[in-house]
């Protein structure tokens, strides 16, 4: 199976940049999902085939892929992006496609 | 806008079969457009996809669940299924449903999530 590796956790300064790194066997030729989860909360897509945002997620949000790690970066970070994130893909190569990181605790200093 | 909302036991003997269903609105489960899909969490860890159906039937499983999972869709009542046979105090977890549009696949609309409990 395709194993996505994240670190558990990050910490970073209000106003500073924070980025988050996933990492995956040339990780490059996949797409690559991301998600917040703030405790008790069902998860939110932050951002979708690498660095596409949804609707109504904030500017600050963006994403790139490249050779073995993707990242996900959040400018100008703010207290409420305090949560866990997690970097997701489908291997739709694999009988098994869906595979999640381990996920990222963002600490708001 | 999609919702999606899970529904079930929140308590489950040990050895027996977890049952969930997700009501979807706002969008027909019968749909090209979507794939359904059930992603677990256990307390105090990290998200576990467990499998995911699309239109057609065609269903995919987390290789160390796929003996014990089968997801499938009611398309008169627009809900899919959960089951996940001889249970253990390992499935404890929050369920959620979620939906992946065809294009990115990504999990876009989510459930609120169903915390069920394995015990005796």
């Amino acid at each position: 199976s395709y194993v996505l590796t994240q670190p558990p956790s990050v910490s970073v300064a209000p106003g500073q940049t924070a980025t988050i790194a996933c990492g995956g066997n040339n990780i490059g030729s996949k797409r690559v999902h991301w998600y917040q989860q703030k405790p008790g909360q069902a998860p939110v897509l932050v951002v979708y085939d690498d660095r596409d945002r949804p609707s109504g997620i904030p500017e600050r949000f963006s994403g790139s892929n490249s050779g073995n790690t993707a990242t996900l970066t959040i400018s100008r970070v703010e207290a409420g992006d305090e949560a866990d994130y997690y970097c997701q893909l489908w291997d739709s190569s694999s009988d098994h496609p869906g595979v999640f990181g381990g996920g990222t605790k963002l600490t708001v200093l | 806008q999609l919702q999606l909302q899970e529904s079930g036991p929140g308590l489950v003997k040990p050895s027996e079969t977890l049952s969930l269903t997700c009501n979807v609105s706002g969008a027909s489960i019968s749909s090209s457009i979507y794939y359904w899909g059930w992603i677990r969490q256990p307390p105090g860890k990290g998200l576990e996809w467990i499998g995911s159906i699309y239109y057609t039937g065609s269903a995919y499983y987390d290789p160390s669940l796929k003996s014990r999972v089968t997801i499938s869709e009611d398309t008169s009542k627009n809900q899919f299924s959960l089951k996940l046979s001889s249970v253990t105090a390992a499935d404890t977890a929050v369920y959620y449903c979620a939906s992946q549009h065809f294009l990115t696949v990504a999990f876009d609309y989510w459930g609120r999530g169903a915390l069920v409990t394995v015990s005796s």
